[in-house]
């Protein structure tokens, strides 16, 4: 079957750095995203990563290493407004996003 | 933002009644996705739609149809709703199936007593 594990909650400090990481299992695989959703609200698009390798886009970054079935989403400089749910979602042979549970990180000040 | 709306944003209804979400885009993508969330769940699929009248089943497709008569409209229909069926439905939409970055819709929460 497939599946998409991450942590269910995560703690960090304000102006810290965190790591959420996410393994998944398809069949198939044509690429990862990362979502951000806070709550109450609807998912925003954070990153995209189909090859090995480091994605970085201002605060945050995004790995990608397909052999192991893992990624990982890196918050830098940590502030309030990150307090949110970050979704990890893995597309598949037939183009379908599989969406693990999500991360509820809470910071703290 | 996406222009993308979704009606009605907050539903009550009871067991046995019928329920048409709707969704709304003013991006002309061609794909359009029906999801419900719930605790302890990520984003499951419901239907999705890759063209006028061209829709598929999604992972939980059971007691849902869908139908999209223009581009801009998907419109999901419980047809006797569920408790089970109480949830958040997020609408989203892609303009590619390879790249497949969705925007989402505001969301509607759905309670059947």
């Amino acid at each position: 079957g497939q599946n998409i594990d991450q942590p269910t909650e995560m703690t960090a400090t304000e102006g810290a750095i965190v790591q959420i990481n996410c393994t998944y299992q398809t069949s198939g695989f044509n690429g990862l995203f990362w979502y951000q959703q806070h709550a109450g609200e609807a998912p925003t698009f954070l990153s995209y990563n189909v090859l090995d390798g480091l994605e970085e886009k201002g605060r945050f970054s995004s790995f990608l290493s397909r052999s192991k079935g893992y990624s990982y989403l890196l918050l830098k400089e940590l502030q309030m407004k990150d307090s949110a749910s970050y979704l990890c979602a893995a597309l598949d042979s037939n183009y379908q996003l599989i969406w693990g549970a999500g991360t509820k990180l809470i910071i703290k000040p | 933002d996406a222009g993308i709306t979704q009606s009605p944003r907050h539903k009550v209804t009871e067991t046995g009644t019928p329920v048409t979400l709707r969704c709304h885009q003013t991006e002309n993508h061609r794909y359009m996705y029906w999801y419900r969330q719930d605790p302890g769940h990520g984003l499951r699929l419901i239907h999705y739609s890759y063209g006028v009248k061209d829709t598929d089943k999604g992972e939980v497709s059971d007691g849902y149809s869908v139908s999209r008569s223009k581009t801009e409209d998907f419109l999901l229909t419980l047809e006797s709703a569920t408790s089970s069926q109480t949830s958040v439905y997020f609408c989203a939409i892609s303009e590619s199936e390879e790249n497949n970055e969705q925007f989402f819709g505001p969301g509607t929460r759905l309670t059947v007593l």
